[in-house]
């Protein structure tokens, strides 16, 4: 079974600042996919990035980016020049991939209560 | 493209009571997944539907949650008898066919559910 670990249950920034989000996950498995969900207070859960764990390169979108290091089992979240609009629950899930392109559900973090101060 | 929707937003129901939850994934989505989040705990997977077939329901806490996808389209879980434990938001997600490769789920908004 795997496991996701997020160890900072809220974080708080200034806004334009940079500010990382931290998980960490366990897992036995080889092929697998990250990803970041971000749950306004609005409550929409909506995906903010999503990492292969085949791929060496970290993937990035726009403000958003991720430090993906296999080894240590460890898939950040850098967000850079923050926006009030950022303040959000984020989720770091793992979900196991199979080698006929079929996926298991996702396993969650806590989640990190993300607040942008003005 | 109209999203995931559920029904109802929030529910309040009395502890033995039957609550059924609706969930109307993404036009042409095969994969239906349901989660909960109880209070202070990670979102935790209850089953996944390809389909109208359940592929997997080893996250469903007990026989007292069913659910069903009538002809692959939107999918239901009811909650009969409800107890306190049931409290919490109750995640539907949807993605297109695994074969594809692309395996991002899209969520819907959640229903909160509160027995009491």
């Amino acid at each position: 079974a795997q496991t996701v670990t997020q160890s900072q249950p809220e974080m708080s920034v200034q806004e334009a600042e940079t500010v990382t989000l931290s998980c960490t996950y366990d897992t036995s498995e080889s092929n697998y996919y990250l990803f970041w969900y971000k749950q306004p207070p609005s409550r929409q859960m909506i995906l903010v990035i999503r990492q292969e764990a085949y791929k060496q390169q970290n993937a990035t979108e726009n403000r958003f980016s991720v430090n993906f290091q296999k080894a240590a089992k460890s898939f950040s979240l850098k967000i850079s020049d923050s926006q009030l609009g950022d303040t959000a629950m984020y989720f770091c899930a793992f979900m196991k991939r199979y080698s006929g392109g079929g996926a298991d559900g996702l396993t969650f973090g806590k989640g990190t209560h993300l607040i942008i101060q003005p | 493209e109209a999203g995931v929707t559920q029904f109802p937003s929030h529910s309040v129901i009395e502890k033995g009571q039957t609550v059924t939850l609706r969930c109307d994934p993404i036009s042409g989505h095969d994969n239906l997944y349901w989660y909960r989040r109880v209070m202070g705990k990670e979102i935790k997977f209850l089953l996944h539907f390809v389909k109208e077939s359940k592929q997997d329901e080893s996250g469903m806490p007990n026989n007292r949650f069913l659910a069903e996808r009538t002809g692959g389209t939107y999918s239901t879980l009811k909650v009969q008898p409800a107890e306190l434990e049931d409290s919490g938001v109750y995640f539907c997600a949807s993605s297109q066919d695994r074969k594809a490769g692309v395996e991002t789920q899209y969520f819907g908004p959640g229903t909160r559910l509160l027995v009491l």
